[in-house]
């Protein structure tokens, strides 16, 4: 069975810093991987998908990358904002439409 | 675009009672999945169905739970008898299965407390 895990469990970090959250999974067979946002109380807003054939993609602020033979991937947000504080999510897609969800990285952006 | 839609938002019940949440999936839509999400297990996967075809309900904890969709635009998901155990935020998500990226698009979820 797939495994998602996302280190760290939180990170604080001052605002305008630079900074990158990182998903790992086991089975390297993905069709693609999702970035969502959450914010407390709220449903999941999704960020990024990068298909298996892609190396990364780009939106604002937010670069996703992804490693399918190492089974990794990353979120860099540039410029951090108090606004980016929320815990963010990755979420893998495998084969049978199976999706499976890492414990998310609870963001604090300090202003 | 609405978006997906769910109710109620917040549900508080007691113990033994049933409990029906609902879905709206986003039109267009041919797949919509049941997510359940706590602290102590993060978001699991419950149930998704397929052209209003259950596909895969292994995630369904227990047969005091069951999903219906009747047709493509509501879905519902019964818990009966609740327990306390079953208190958590229960998520519907909706995606266009023919289309490449199958991206994921949730709704703002049922918060569930059972007393």
């Amino acid at each position: 069975k797939q495994e998602v895990t996302q280190i760290p469990a939180a990170l604080s970090v001052p605002e305008g810093e630079n900074l990158v959250l990182n998903c790992s999974f086991t089975d390297s067979a993905i069709y693609n991987l999702q970035w969502f946002r959450q914010d407390p109380g709220k449903g999941l807003t999704s960020l990024l998908l990068i298909q298996s054939s892609q190396r990364e993609q780009t939106s604002g602020r937010l670069n996703a990358s992804l490693d399918k033979s190492s089974g990794r991937s990353t979120l860099y947000i540039a410029a951090s904002q108090p606004g980016d504080s929320a815990t963010y999510l990755c979420a893998v897609r495998s084969p049978g439409n199976q999706f499976y969800f890492g414990t998310g990285t609870s963001l604090t952006v300090i202003p | 675009d609405a978006g997906v839609i769910q109710s109620p938002r917040h549900e508080v019940t007691e113990m033994g009672q049933e409990v029906t949440l609902r879905c709206k999936p986003i039109s267009g839509h041919n797949s919509l999945f049941w997510y359940r999400q706590t602290m102590m297990r993060g978001l699991e996967l419950l149930i998704y169905f397929n052209n209003n075809v259950p596909i895969d309900d292994s995630g369904m904890p227990e047969d005091r739970f069951s999903a219906k969709m009747p047709n493509a635009s509501f879905s519902t998901l019964k818990i009966q008898p609740s327990e306390p155990r079953d208190s958590a935020v229960y998520f519907c998500a909706s995606t266009r299965r023919d289309l490449s990226s199958y991206e994921q698009y949730f709704g703002p979820g049922t918060r569930l407390t059972v007393t």
